[in-house]
């Protein structure tokens, strides 16, 4: 089946640090994969997706690259703020896989907490 | 613009009572789900629905009842709660089975003792 696995948390880094958590996907079909973030308190929010192999998604300087061929969907900032301390989920979704023995629903990660000090 | 609310954001019940949470959309979304959000167990598909009428279990719903009789409405019952159901619970929705973007609820934080 599908499933997600992302680097355990927690990460601590310094204000101005360059970042990256780890996710990688298991898959039946060609699935969507997205990276969600929850501030505290909050529900989560869509950050960045991507839909097919090589696409980039970014947004709010974060970015990830969807590579088939090491089933990645890694997330970066070059200069992390405090604003970003959150909880970061790598997900996908795999609409072709109801077929092929997979799920169109919604799979995440455990999420990875980080912490930027000032 | 309200998007996806939730009801209660805070609950304590004791084990064996019963009560729903609330979950409304206003983006005439198909597709909405609920989620448990448990430390170190990222966030589990309880049941979904995929429009009003029609509703399936996800990963964990045991003891947990559903029912979509509007595209705006889908209520999570709690039967009998019990300690294990202490948890934070998320209401999501989007536009249709594709999950091309899920539009979360801020969570309901449910204690059971």
């Amino acid at each position: 089946g599908n499933s997600v696995t992302q680097m355990e948390g927690p990460v601590t880094l310094s204000e101005e640090a360059f970042l990256t958590i780890n996710c990688t996907y298991t898959a039946t079909g060609y699935p969507s994969l997205f990276w969600y973030v929850q501030y505290p308190g909050e529900g989560l929010q869509l950050l960045l997706k991507a839909t097919k192999a090589d696409d980039k998604g970014s947004n709010k300087g974060f970015e990830a690259t969807y590579r088939k061929e090491t089933t990645s969907f890694h997330l970066e900032k070059g200069s992390v703020q405090v604003s970003d301390s959150a909880v970061y989920f790598c997900a996908l979704s795999d609409p072709g896989g109801v077929t092929q023995g997979g799920s169109e629903k919604l799979v995440f990660g455990k999420g990875t907490k980080l912490t930027v000090n000032p | 613009n309200a998007g996806v609310t939730q009801t209660p954001k805070f609950q304590v019940l004791k084990t064996g009572q019963s009560m729903t949470l609330q979950c409304a959309q206003d983006m005439n979304h198909e597709y909405m789900s609920w989620y448990r959000q448990d430390p170190g167990m990222g966030l589990r598909l309880i049941h979904y629905s995929v429009g009003a009428g029609i509703t399936d279990q996800g990963e964990v719903p045991n003891g947990y009842n559903v029912s979509r009789s509007t595209t705006e409405d889908f209520p999570l019952r709690l039967l009998s709660a019990a300690p294990s159901q202490t948890s934070v619970y998320f209401c999501a929705s989007s536009r249709d089975r594709l999950n091309t973007e899920a539009f979360f609820g801020q969570g309901t934080r449910l204690t059971v003792v």
